[in-house]
């Protein structure tokens, strides 16, 4: 059964950027069959889907965040990463990585998330 | 791109159904037969319920259901068991490979 595995700091100062890798286990992210993705979740509040990547390198993103979004892949160490540059307070949030099905709807395998504080 | 409207909160005795309703525009779920549904128990990560309007993943117990009518997408949930109670979100592919999801509906087993 494929894992997915976050990680990166817990504690980001604003105006800096925040940086995450999501280690893929058991399964190779090049398959081809899936996307990968980003998703948030702010305290106590609801699911937020940042983007897409496909191995290949091909991003899909979240309108809302796409001016201070990237998301690439590294196929050699079966990674995906999110870079959210110039943090605030309201980038305080779980952040989730999940692999989503060809159709880019349903999100099948999620990590367990990792919370990241941005505070001076 | 607007988040899709759930009711914040519905709740049910055990045995019973309940459903949970998402609501969309005709840019997402009135367009496309790609919507989700995620239950969440606190500190855990959603799991995936049900996929393309109404398909269940492996392991997913027929008691959850799913169903689309025009900008609406349904979940239903029949024999209400304890442990269903937790947050339930819809989501809907929106096009040009974007995604949204609902605000979340937190379900309370009476």
């Amino acid at each position: 059964q494929v894992q997915l595995q976050e990680s990166g700091p817990g504690l980001v100062k604003p105006s800096q950027t925040l940086s995450l890798t999501c280690t893929v286990s058991d399964g190779s992210i090049s398959s081809g069959t899936y996307y990968w993705s980003w998703i948030r979740q702010h305290p106590g509040k609801g699911l937020e889907w940042i983007g897409f990547i496909y191995y290949s390198g091909s991003t899909y993103y979240n309108p809302s965040l796409k001016s201070r979004v990237t998301i690439s892949v590294d196929t050699s160490k079966n990674q995906f990463s999110l870079e959210l540059s110039s943090v605030t307070a309201a980038d305080t949030a779980v952040y989730y990585c999940a692999r989503a099905f060809w159709n880019r709807d349903a999100f099948d395998i999620w990590g367990q998330g990792t919370m990241v504080t941005v505070s001076s | 791109q607007s988040a899709l409207t759930q009711p914040a909160s519905v709740s049910g005795s055990p045995g019973q159904s309940i459903t949970i309703s998402c609501t969309g525009t005709s840019s997402d779920v009135g367009t496309y037969n790609l919507v989700s549904w995620y239950q969440q128990h606190p500190g855990k990560a959603p799991k995936l319920m049900i996929y393309e309007v109404s398909k269940w993943p492996s392991g997913v117990s027929n008691r959850f259901s799913g169903s689309k009518s025009g900008n609406t997408a349904s979940l239903t949930i029949s024999g209400l068991q304890a442990e269903d109670e937790g947050d339930y979100y819809c989501s809907s592919y929106a096009g040009s490979g974007t995604l949204v999801f609902g605000g979340g509906t937190r379900l309370t087993v009476l």
